[in-house]
């Protein structure tokens, strides 16, 4: 079994401030992490993932995650924060293999101050 | 490409109908998934499929909850009767490869 948390339902930063958003996973088997960020109305898109390769792997707009499996981490940063970064962001974990199922983190609400 | 369709965006109906969710997968991809969204519960998985083929509906919440998925570019969710606990976000996804899923636009469902 697999589970994620999320550290922080609320996140504030300033533009151009670091964005740390955190991730701890559980999983019994090798995993492989994601996350997504969703946007108002709209459904859920994928930033990044990481699957047995590269621990540190860069995503779309800027985003990048390292997977750190001696703490179970996989936090999702950035360096200079955009007001159009606002948005919710989920972790999601899955056992790999043959398994297909994610299971979400209950997400991190973002919000980046002028 | 296009992406996961959902239809419709926005259903509002009346308790005790019958409400009917479409989805059309991204094409290629042999995995759907459908989700629930709501701020008390956050994502739901409800069921997936493979090659058209329920594997897990444990996330269903009851039996007025069904699925079916007749061929590779098409699902449907029905809830029947509706209640307005079921009100809420649902999305589906499909993947592929990878376990990536892409995530359509959802539709949002309120019941009165």
């Amino acid at each position: 079994a697999q589970s994620v948390t999320q550290l922080g339902s609320h996140v504030s930063v300033s533009e151009g401030a670091l964005v740390l958003l955190r991730c701890n996973y559980s999983s019994s088997v090798p995993p492989y992490l994601f996350w997504y960020v969703q946007y108002p109305n709209q459904g859920l898109q994928l930033l990044l993932k990481y699957t047995s390769a590269a621990t540190l792997v860069k995503g779309i707009n800027g985003f990048e995650a390292e997977f750190k499996k001696s703490e179970t981490s996989f936090h999702l940063t950035k360096p200079s924060a955009h007001m159009s970064d606002a948005a919710e962001y989920f972790c999601a974990v899955s056992a790999g293999g043959s398994a297909r199922q994610l299971t979400f983190g209950s997400g991190t609400q973002l919000t980046v101050l002028p | 490409d296009a992406g996961v369709i959902q239809s419709p965006r926005h259903e509002v109906t009346e308790m005790g109908q019958e409400v009917t969710l479409r989805c059309k997968p991204i094409s290629g991809h042999n995995s759907l998934f459908w989700y629930r969204q709501t701020m008390m519960r956050g994502l739901e998985l409800l069921i997936y499929f493979n090659n058209n083929v329920p594997i897990d509906d444990s996330g269903m919440p009851e039996d007025r909850f069904s699925a079916k998925m007749p061929n590779a570019s098409f699902s449907t969710l029905k809830i029947q009767p509706s209640e307005p606990r079921d009100s809420a976000v649902y999305f589906c996804a499909s993947s592929r490869e990878h376990y990536e899923q892409y995530f359509g636009p959802g539709t949002r469902l309120t019941v009165t």
